[in-house]
């Protein structure tokens, strides 16, 4: 089992409407959890954190489920700005030191 | 300028020959990563450096390798390329393991 699965993809939503992508985790030990957005040939940039409790950043929202092993990231009111691919992060310790492990990444593509 | 640098950002060579990524960080950040990024694979653990002369290998460190002897440069060698380390290559720098900061990227064609 892969350590971070996201669902590929493609996404194609339409302008306005509200998506969600879901990754799942398999290292229980995990604590720290993030979202990268990564454009066209372009280099991963951070989108957030994601805490225990849940947060919000504009029209972004991302939940994390320690039961369920998994982090969610829903977008509100999407823009053609949006479309990118969404990569979920899961910190991991190795021999003793922590790393992050990237999912493949979820495609999305906003229509107008 | 303030940043993150990774030069070249295109590179073409052949089977066998050495080939060295530059990575240049003007934060001083302590922590530095080098990644590959591959269909499929998403993006992979290289090397990284916690500190100016401490690195550690990640997941695919085979045929790679770093060194840092300055906190701002991080270069990655490929000692013999093969076809298998065509990839697009990402440095980063941090000041912890999270919110990593990522060059432009190289991509790197072994013929």
């Amino acid at each position: 089992r892969k350590e971070v699965e996201q669902d590929p993809g493609p996404f194609n939503v339409p302008e306005g409407a509200t998506v969600a992508f879901n990754c799942t985790y398999s290292n229980s030990a995990s604590q720290s959890f993030f979202w990268y957005r990564q454009d066209c040939r372009k280099e991963p940039k951070l989108l957030m954190s994601v805490y225990s409790s849940g947060n919000e950043d504009g029209r972004f929202t991302a939940q994390l489920n320690r039961a369920s092993q998994y982090i969610s990231l829903l977008i509100r009111d999407s823009k053609l700005s949006d479309s990118a691919t969404y990569l979920c992060v899961v910190d991991s310790l190795n021999f003793g030191n922590e790393k992050l492990t990237f999912g493949t990444g979820t495609r999305l593509t906003i229509i107008p | 300028d303030a940043g993150i640098t990774q030069s070249p950002r295109y590179k073409i060579t052949e089977t066998g020959r050495q080939v060295t990524l530059m990575c240049h960080q003007t934060w001083s950040h302590s922590y530095m990563f080098w990644y590959r990024q591959d269909l499929g694979h998403g993006l992979r653990l290289i090397y990284y450096s916690a500190a100016a002369d401490i690195t550690d290998k990640g997941e695919v460190s085979d045929g790679y390798v770093v060194s840092r002897s300055k906190t701002e440069n991080f270069p990655l060698t490929l000692e013999s390329a093969t076809r298998s380390q065509t990839s697009v290559y990402f440095c980063a720098s941090s000041e912890s393991v999270y919110e990593q900061f990522f060059g432009p990227g190289t991509r790197l064609t072994v013929l």
